[in-house]
């Protein structure tokens, strides 16, 4: 079973739409990241985030500890905003050093 | 905005030669790591790396893998006797503290022939 599980794997919205993708995980964690990776393959870090909520721009994440749960939204999506977008948590099992374990990517396609 | 940045971008080798990817973290930081992203897979973590030894390492960091931190601004995996099915993305990441954001380079695409 992934520790890390993301939905949808894969998305198609219209330029402007609202979108929202889905991360829950299964082990404790100290933080979690969302992360954006283009299509030549760099990743680039949006948000940590460990409670609550952040908003950057037309981006915002919120998490739910309890619920082991977090979503990244995007607000007024733009045919530049397609990308995969990885959620990964840092465990906070044993000695974790920071390493992190990562879902498998939803890829964001958005049409203009 | 300071980078990580990785040399090459793009490696070919051929099966059960050595390889060594570089990695050049941002300056003041103090944990770096490696990742591993077989195509179509999600990306792995490979091993990490605090005052010049390492941190914690996964069960794919065997004894083909090494890391090393040669002169205080390089940042170093080698693959000994590359195999097919180690044909993969791999990133390089820096963080200033363990609980810190980790900063990623742009990846080393690595095909073993």
């Amino acid at each position: 079973k992934n520790e890390v599980e993301q939905s949808p794997q894969n998305l198609t919205a219209q330029e402007g739409e609202f979108i929202t993708i889905n991360c829950s995980y299964s082990v404790g964690i100290s933080a979690l990241h969302w992360l954006q990776q283009h299509p030549g393959g760099g990743i680039v870090s949006l948000f940590m985030l460990s409670s609550g909520k952040k908003k950057h721009g037309r981006l915002i994440a919120t998490i739910n500890i309890q619920e082991k749960h977090s979503s990244l939204h995007i607000t007024a999506s733009h045919p530049r905003d397609s990308a995969v977008y990885i959620c990964a948590v840092r465990s906070n099992y044993g000695g974790s050093q920071g390493n992190l374990i990562f879902g498998k990517g939803t890829k964001l396609s958005v049409k203009p | 905005e300071p980078e990580v940045t990785q040399t090459p971008s793009h490696q070919v080798t051929q099966m059960g030669q050595e390889v060594i990817l570089r990695c050049v973290p941002i300056s003041n930081h103090l944990y770096f790591y490696w990742y591993r992203q077989i195509l179509g897979q999600k990306v792995e973590f490979l091993v990490s790396f605090y005052n010049n030894e390492i941190s914690e390492k996964s069960e794919i960091f065997d004894d083909q893998f090494s890391v090393e931190r040669p002169d205080g601004s390089n940042f170093t995996l080698k693959i000994r006797s590359t195999k097919l099915e180690d044909s993969a993305m791999y990133f390089c990441a820096s963080s200033q503290g363990y609980s810190q954001p980790q900063h990623f380079g742009d990846g080393t695409r690595l095909s073993i022939l």
